[in-house]
């Protein structure tokens, strides 16, 4: 199948450090992504990993792949209010490169 | 780089009535397109797939007669939701790609059916 789970709602404090967390089921996943949405606006794309890869740093953003286990997870270091949003993590597989396959979203809300 | 754009942001029409979206590629070339349909609180559901210059591929349970795609151009490609009713009001959102890997978003069309 090609289900892609994520956990609904994370709520850390100001400063901290905030991970987000993805599970997929389809092991033939190519890339996969992690989609920033802000209240009443479209995507935006934060980063992307290529499954032959473990770890992927971008600045305050750090992705983890675990393929065999079929788990992906974004860290956000030093949480910001302006990283409140809904996050989704993604996957593109190996035989519709065309379809982005969309996990449920999680909530992220900082507090200060 | 990489802009999508879309318009209108917000669109409210009457029942029966068709309403027309455009996505639009600012500073890069799309070979494809794809139409998105996201419900409140809500993950997105592709709606279709469209490249410049032919039909669009529709995913099941999506009318295709309901929701006409036209990809005219490299930089856009227009739904066009014919006899809207108070069901189609969703936020529709837009993607464009040069790569099969890099989908850019636009910014969405909030659209409501009185």
């Amino acid at each position: 199948g090609e289900d892609v789970e994520q956990s609904l709602f994370l709520s850390v404090r100001e400063g901290d450090s905030s991970v987000i967390n993805c599970t997929y089921t389809d092991s033939s996943s190519t890339y996969l992504y992690w989609y920033k949405q802000e209240p009443g606006a479209g995507l935006q794309l934060l980063t992307y990993i290529f499954s032959n890869m473990d770890m992927k740093q971008d600045q305050r953003l750090t992705v983890l792949l675990n393929k065999k286990d079929k788990h992906l997870s974004l860290r956000i270091a030093d949480t910001q209010t302006g990283d409140s949003a809904i996050y989704f993590c993604a996957e593109i597989l190996s035989y519709n490169t065309d379809k982005l396959i969309f996990g449920t979203g999680t909530r992220l809300q900082v507090f200060p | 780089g990489a802009v999508v754009s879309q318009h209108p942001s917000w669109v409210i029409c009457k029942s029966g009535t068709s309403v027309k979206i455009e996505c639009r590629s600012l500073d890069f070339q799309a070979t494809t397109m794809f139409w998105y349909r996201q419900f409140p609180k809500q993950s997105l559901m592709l709606m279709a797939t469209s490249n410049e210059g032919s039909k669009a591929t529709y995913e099941q349970g999506v009318e295709k007669d309901k929701f006409l795609i036209n990809h005219a151009s490299l930089t856009l490609s227009t739904l066009t939701v014919t006899s809207a009713h108070p069901e189609d009001s969703s936020f529709y959102i837009c993607s464009a790609a040069s790569r099969s890997y890099e989908q850019y978003f636009g910014p969405g069309t909030r659209l409501t059916v009185t």
